[in-house]
């Protein structure tokens, strides 16, 4: 099972929600991230979660806030997001940290009214 | 930090022609890997390559690391091959992750 996994697909919320995004994987990795992309742009890291703990976090604001319960899974809590936060949410994991062959989950378009 | 430039950044072609796509890096790394992102934003690994070089069917690529650079070959393009196109290198320091290049749009017409 080579799969990254991510619900939901699709997501849009008001500026006063709080919604959560999952991603799963069960290939054994521990090192999971969070990417956002928008669009015609690269992917640009958000958090690094490795063995289960946070061990970057590229100055992100605090209504986004990463959990990662297992090794198996992550989780990104949104809260009283901006409409400049609709993008494409994409969860990533690899073996470790330091072997960085990247595995991707489809992703969450994420649009903010 | 490090710089990661892609050429060209938008490539058109037929289907059945050949490109290559360069990579140029501005410091050492410890891995580079090249990325195709499909229409529908599903980001694949392509390869996983800091150096020499790897096949897989109708992709190849070549990294020379003392040299700083990366080429991912394409050969018979089909329109499937339609996407963007990332080069992605680790840097060498201790705690910092991939960094992605800008990356070239390829459209392959039939």
């Amino acid at each position: 099972d080579t799969e990254v996994t991510q619900t939901p697909k699709h997501l849009v919320m008001g500026m006063t929600n709080k919604k959560s995004l999952k991603c799963e994987q069960h290939m054994g990795h521990r090192a999971m991230y969070w990417y956002k992309q928008k669009a015609k742009k690269p992917p640009e890291l958000m958090f690094v979660y490795s063995y289960e703990k946070l061990s970057i976090n590229e100055s992100v604001p605090s209504r986004f806030s990463p959990e990662c319960p297992n090794s198996s899974l992550l989780n990104l809590h949104l809260h009283a997001l901006q409409p400049e936060d609709s993008a494409l949410y994409l969860c990533a994991s690899s073996q470790d940290e330091r072997n960085e062959k990247l595995f991707f989950g489809s992703g969450t378009q994420l649009s903010v009214l | 930090g490090i710089q990661v430039e892609q050429s060209p950044p938008d490539l058109i072609l037929q289907e059945g022609a050949n490109s290559t796509l360069r990579c140029n890096f501005s410091d050492s790394v410890n891995n580079l890997q090249w990325f195709h992102q499909n229409p529908w934003g599903q980001l694949i690994n392509l390869f996983y390559i800091p150096s020499g070089t790897k096949q897989n069917g109708r992709l190849s690529a070549t990294t020379v690391a003392t040299e700083r650079y990366s080429l991912l070959y394409i050969s018979s393009s089909q329109t499937t091959d339609s996407g963007v196109y990332f080069c992605a290198v680790q840097p060498n320091q201790a705690g910092t992750a991939l960094i992605f290049g800008k990356g070239t749009t390829l459209s392959v017409s039939s």
